[in-house]
């Protein structure tokens, strides 16, 4: 079976732009995260999808929002891109909210010059 | 709220030595326990996990971790390290009380194996 997948999986943006990322989750999976990892730290939560709602979100500016698809399916679009929005963008998908064993993807990376 | 240390920041040990990378965490509540391991480039993969029942959590490639809630720590362990095992290795929490499934991560241990 596929694991998470995520595209792109790399890209270059410029102080200001808007940017979209994308994840499919593991066939069967209903729920959606997405992290922040910026390097050297930690990943940071953002925001959870369960059923096309919004389950929980982290501690991010407004500029960060996120929809779930009926195929379970995700975006994070970021507007208004910072220096310090630069990270790998981890998407993680879990069977649903009883299931607390989240798998990630790869991530996709970001560059803001 | 919880929150997570990882109390090394690197290890550098020689192939074949046992390895402990301590996690301590925080939290007024029960919670769940993870260990993550992200190899260079690349996502996380799930080591292990403690939900319930046996303190000692046996998982992939040789890795294993025990839960003590007295001393609310989840030390990860390997009696003996292969050069492949280098990696980072992130501690992670969460808490069945909170609503989303919200993982809170360690800083991270960058593990370096030495031959």
């Amino acid at each position: 079976d596929a694991g998470v997948t995520q595209s792109p999986t790399h890209l270059i943006k410029t102080r200001g732009q808007h940017v979209t990322l994308r994840c499919s989750p593991i066939s069967g999976h209903k729920s959606v995260s997405w992290y922040q990892q910026v390097l050297g730290q930690g990943p940071q939560f953002i925001f959870q999808y369960y059923e096309k709602e919004e389950r929980g979100r982290g501690n991010f500016p407004d500029r960060f929002s996120a929809r779930q698809f009926p195929n379970y399916s995700s975006e994070l679009n970021v507007n208004a891109l910072l220096l310090g929005d630069s990270a790998l963008y981890l998407c993680a998908s879990s069977w649903g909210t009883g299931s607390y064993e989240q798998y990630f993807g790869p991530g996709t990376r970001l560059t803001v010059t | 709220a919880q929150s997570v240390t990882q109390l090394d920041s690197q290890v550098p040990v020689f192939e074949e030595a046992p390895v402990e990378l301590r996690c301590n965490y925080s939290s007024s509540v029960s919670v769940y326990l993870f260990w993550y391991v992200q190899y260079p480039n690349q996502g996380l993969q799930l080591l292990l996990k403690y939900l319930s029942g046996s303190t000692l959590v046996k998982g992939i490639n040789g890795f294993e971790a025990e839960f003590n809630k007295s001393q609310t720590s989840f030390h990860l362990r390997k009696p003996s390290v292969h050069i492949s095992d280098t990696a980072e290795y992130f501690c992670a929490v969460t808490s069945p009380y909170q609503g989303a499934q919200k993982l809170v991560f360690g800083q991270g241990t960058r593990l370096t194996i030495n031959p």
